[in-house]
């Protein structure tokens, strides 16, 4: 199957600063990517689908200043929390979509972030 | 819009033994639907999928999953549950258009 990782696995940080998650689909073009958050023992959220090339569509609720998605290559995409506050602390995950146009989704093993 | 349900928050079950894992969904249309594991720490695996066809679906690990239409279920099975099944399983309903939705999921707990 294919393969997405995801970089950093894990990042702590200081509250106020921004971190960079990058979403990388390692043997195939991905269109979509989305970007998941999850909270421990719940299901994910989707926070927002990025298109290579184009602006993120954020989900209701989630601040697109906040968190800020770059999709500029069919292989990368970024998520940037900006200002990390600790209640930004969570498990996100990446996931990229292929071609196949059944919305199959291929998942990344996800970035611990925690704000100190 | 669609939802995913997931009746069961825990389900624990004895080595060897046989495992049904429950999800009903709403949709309208016909629906893509998935099953997921994901370990501690860990992001998903695909289970499997249906997409259209043959109701009852194969995937890896020996599970299956049938989709039943009139019941608006897609329930993953295993006939004999080894202890490195443990984790947490997700079931969801995706869209051509991409998203996906996810039940909250079911904790699985293999005893010895």
């Amino acid at each position: 199957g294919a393969v997405v990782s995801q970089h950093p696995s894990r990042v702590i940080c200081k509250s106020g600063t921004s971190v960079k998650i990058e979403c990388r689909s390692l043997d195939f073009q991905a269109t979509t990517m989305f970007w998941y958050r999850q909270f421990p023992k719940k299901s994910l959220m989707l926070m927002a689908t990025s298109n290579e090339g184009s602006k993120a569509t954020y989900e209701q609720g989630v601040e697109k200043d906040k968190f800020l998605i770059n999709h500029a290559s069919l292989t990368l995409s970024t998520l940037t929390v900006t200002s990390a506050h600790p209640e930004d602390s969570s498990f996100y995950i990446c996931s990229a979509g292929g071609s196949s146009g059944y919305n199959e989704q291929f998942f990344g093993p996800g970035t611990r972030l925690t704000v100190l | 819009a669609q939802s995913v349900t997931q009746p069961d928050i825990h389900i624990t079950v004895s080595e060897g033994a046989s495992l049904e894992l429950r999800c009903n969904y709403s949709y309208g249309a016909t629906p893509y639907l998935f099953w997921y594991v994901q370990s501690p720490g860990q992001g998903l695996q695909l289970l499997l999928k249906y997409f259209s066809g043959d109701t009852l679906v194969q995937g890896i690990k020996g599970f299956e999953a049938e989709f039943k239409r009139s019941q608006s279920s897609f329930n993953l099975r295993k006939p004999s549950v080894h202890w490195s099944d443990a984790a947490e399983y997700f079931c969801a309903v995706g869209a051509r258009a991409g998203k996906s939705t996810f039940g909250d999921g079911t904790t699985l707990t293999v005893k010895p």
